[in-house]
């Protein structure tokens, strides 16, 4: 069975700095991973996905993560925060190959940005 | 760009009344899902539908909860007696194919069961 754990609940940057949310998942199979964010009283947006193409993903926003199979991550960074990234993020993967449709969520990282 | 909607925004509802959450899909995915998320919490999976019946069910998704695709465009979920517990977000989302999964989010639809 699939999971994921995101290891910080919130984290906290400077504006201008870099960011780092991370995610581990589990997967009995080639996982599909994806992060999604979340900015206050709105939907989910998808930032990126990795699906066995290219381990380095980059998606809007200037955010990009790195697939490492042999440690299990999926990273989120970004080189420079700015105030528009205060959000909640997820990391989130599915099975591939797994009949069913549904993904699974962490358990979401509050990404704070001081000016 | 297309996008999934859902109606209403807010709904605040007595408990043991039944609720109707309205989802309008992206017109041409073909699969259809509803996630929940109580304040607070992380985003759990309730149902995916396929094909006009249900592909996988949470044990969230118990004899109080339905989904139907009335029409071609509509994918609706019904709570048929509310408890004080179903109060949460409920997000719809759509897919045009399963093998990567990729799903496209409503903005959610906030439930306050009183």
């Amino acid at each position: 069975a699939q999971s994921v754990t995101q290891l910080d609940s919130h984290v906290s940057v400077s504006e201008g700095t870099p960011v780092l949310l991370r995610c581990n998942y589990s997967s009995s199979y080639s996982p599909s991973l994806f992060w999604y964010v979340q900015h206050p009283n709105k939907g989910l947006q998808l930032l990126l996905k990795y699906t066995s193409a290219a381990t380095l993903v980059k998606g809007i926003n200037g955010f990009e993560a790195e697939f490492k199979k042999s440690e299990t991550s999926f990273h989120l960074t970004k080189p420079s925060a700015h105030m528009s990234d205060a959000a909640e993020y997820f990391c989130v993967v599915s099975d591939r190959y797994s009949s069913a449709s549904k993904i699974i969520f962490g358990s979401g990282t509050r990404l704070s940005i001081r000016p | 760009e297309p996008e999934v909607t859902q109606t209403p925004s807010h709904q605040v509802t007595q408990m043991g009344q039944e609720v109707i959450l309205r989802c309008v899909p992206i017109s041409n995915h073909l699969y259809f899902y509803w996630y929940r998320q109580i304040l607070g919490q992380k985003v759990e999976f309730l149902v995916s539908f396929y094909n006009n019946e249900i592909s996988e069910k949470s044990e969230i998704f118990d004899d109080q909860f339905s989904v139907e695709r009335p029409d071609g465009s509509n994918f609706t979920l019904k709570i048929r007696s509310t408890k004080l517990e179903d109060s949460a977000m409920y997000f719809c989302a759509s897919s045009a194919q399963t093998d990567n999964n990729e799903q496209f989010f409503g903005p959610g639809t906030r439930l306050t069961v009183l």
